[in-house]
């Protein structure tokens, strides 16, 4: 089954930096989402890319997608400590068959520091 | 975008003992799905619950162990029977919102489970 890998693993850094993850995906997809987990908690949606979308704003994050390349990116501009947490790519799970549901990375643990 | 009301928000319970898991929509949703977060991995599919007809379980997960009801368009649970450690985890559940291919998708705010 098709699974969004990210990386890096683990990110630290400074708070006003900008932090970068990227994603890759192995099937067609639908639209890919980025998720933020705050300690272990519920999931917050962050931003929805269609597979027919380049790139796309939404405050301090821009994301990218290539589907030639299967591949995201994540950028949080102007880090914040309140950013620390957990970003998880997902992808739609219809064209694997499956029944929208979505199929998740292990995720990229982010640290800014203050 | 839709609410969802999960509880219990974490729980400490024996091995061999069972645990229901409810969520609560403040709209009705055609499906809901059950997620499985074991501790520093990612999410999990266990299953999809549409209501009046059973749910479907993903590969590695069985109705026995998990049983979901579904007894209406804005309420569902999750039972984890017969808990062993192994149990221990993050359970959530999420509705899609609007169409998943526009709108994404609203979770629950989890329920963490420790199996003792």
């Amino acid at each position: 089954s098709q699974q969004g890998e990210e990386d890096p693993q683990a990110l630290s850094i400074q708070e006003g930096e900008n932090a970068t993850m990227n994603c890759s995906y192995k099937t067609s997809i639908n639209n890919l989402q980025w998720y933020r987990q705050n300690s272990g908690r519920g999931l917050v949606h962050l931003i929805l890319i269609r597979s027919n979308e380049r790139e796309k704003h939404s405050g301090r994050l821009r994301v990218t997608l290539d589907t030639s390349k299967k591949s995201s990116s994540l950028l949080i501009t102007a880090s914040r400590a309140a950013d620390t947490a957990s970003y998880f790519c997902a992808t739609d799970g219809r064209y694997g068959g499956s029944q929208g549901n979505l199929i998740f990375g292990k995720g990229t643990k982010l640290s800014v520091k203050p | 975008s839709a609410v969802i009301s999960q509880k219990p928000s974490r729980d400490i319970c024996q091995r061999g003992t069972s645990l229901t898991i409810q969520c609560q929509v403040d709209s009705q949703v055609t499906m809901m799905f059950w997620y499985r977060q074991q501790p520093g991995q990612s999410l999990t599919l266990i299953a999809t619950a549409n209501q009046g007809s059973e749910a479907t379980y993903e590969s590695g997960f069985v109705i026995d162990k998990f049983p979901i009801s579904r007894p209406n368009l804005t309420f569902s649970t999750l039972t984890v029977s017969n808990m062993s450690p192994e149990d221990s985890s993050i359970y959530l559940c999420s509705v899609e919102e609007g169409q998943g291919a526009i709108y994404g998708y609203t979770f629950g705010s989890g329920t963490r489970l420790t199996v003792v």
